[in-house]
């Protein structure tokens, strides 16, 4: 069974901080995609990467698809309270089936 | 009216009642899925539908059962549910099968 492990589970951090949370995998994905899902809320898609070493920003996000294309990762600059919610990776893999993480729950402090 | 929209938004109800989850897009999207989001686990896809038809069905128990009249509704039927299928449902749609979602905001449910 493919799994995404994302790292880590739990973050908080104070506002102005950067951070970078993980996506990682044994297989290999066609495409990886990156959700934000605040409370009470559907998770909203922020990204889709696709090639191996692909970089792709976002105002003060940036994604990494990992060069063999088994690992993701989101680095955030300058964190700001609008920032907090779960963040979901996502994975299509070569049947094309998408399989989520658990996600990383991120709490930015005023 | 634009995105995914579900209703209700929170439903309660007892282990005996049957009741029906809504799902509605208006993105001209031709695959709609339905999950189950339950704390401390990862998003748990249920059903896949692609132009109507269901594609994918994750060994889900047969007191879900989902309906798909049109490309741009999606309904789930809950009968005799139990405890443990409290969680948060949500629906989604793409343009085709397997690539990026838009999600609804989902329907809380709660069984007593």
């Amino acid at each position: 069974t493919q799994l995404l492990e994302q790292s880590p589970q739990f973050l908080s951090i104070q506002e102005g901080e950067n951070l970078t949370v993980y996506c990682n995998s044994s297989s290999v994905f066609s495409s990886l995609q990156w959700y934000r899902q605040e409370p009470g809320e559907g998770p909203v898609l922020l990204v889709t990467v696709v090639t191996g070493g692909e970089v792709k920003k976002l105002k003060r996000l940036t994604f990494q698809f990992g060069d063999a294309r088994k690992d993701s990762s989101l680095h955030i600059t300058a964190a700001q309270t609008g920032d907090t919610g779960l963040y979901l990776c996502a994975g299509a893999n070569r049947d094309d089936k998408i399989i989520f993480g658990k996600g990383t729950r991120l709490h930015i402090l005023p | 009216e634009t995105g995914v929209t579900q209703t209700p938004r929170h439903l309660v109800m007892g282990m005996t009642n049957k009741k029906s989850l809504k799902c509605e897009q208006h993105l001209g999207h031709n695959a709609m899925y339905w999950y189950k989001q339950s704390a401390k686990k990862p998003l748990e896809l249920m059903f896949v539908y692609s132009l109507e038809e269901r594609v994918e069905n994750n060994s889900v128990p047969s007191r879900f059962s989902p309906e798909c009249p049109n490309s741009s509704h999606l309904f789930l039927h809950l009968h005799t549910l139990q405890p443990e299928d409290s969680a948060l449902y949500l629906c989604a749609s793409s343009q085709d099968p397997n690539q990026p979602q838009h999600f609804g905001d989902g329907t809380r449910l709660s069984i007593l």
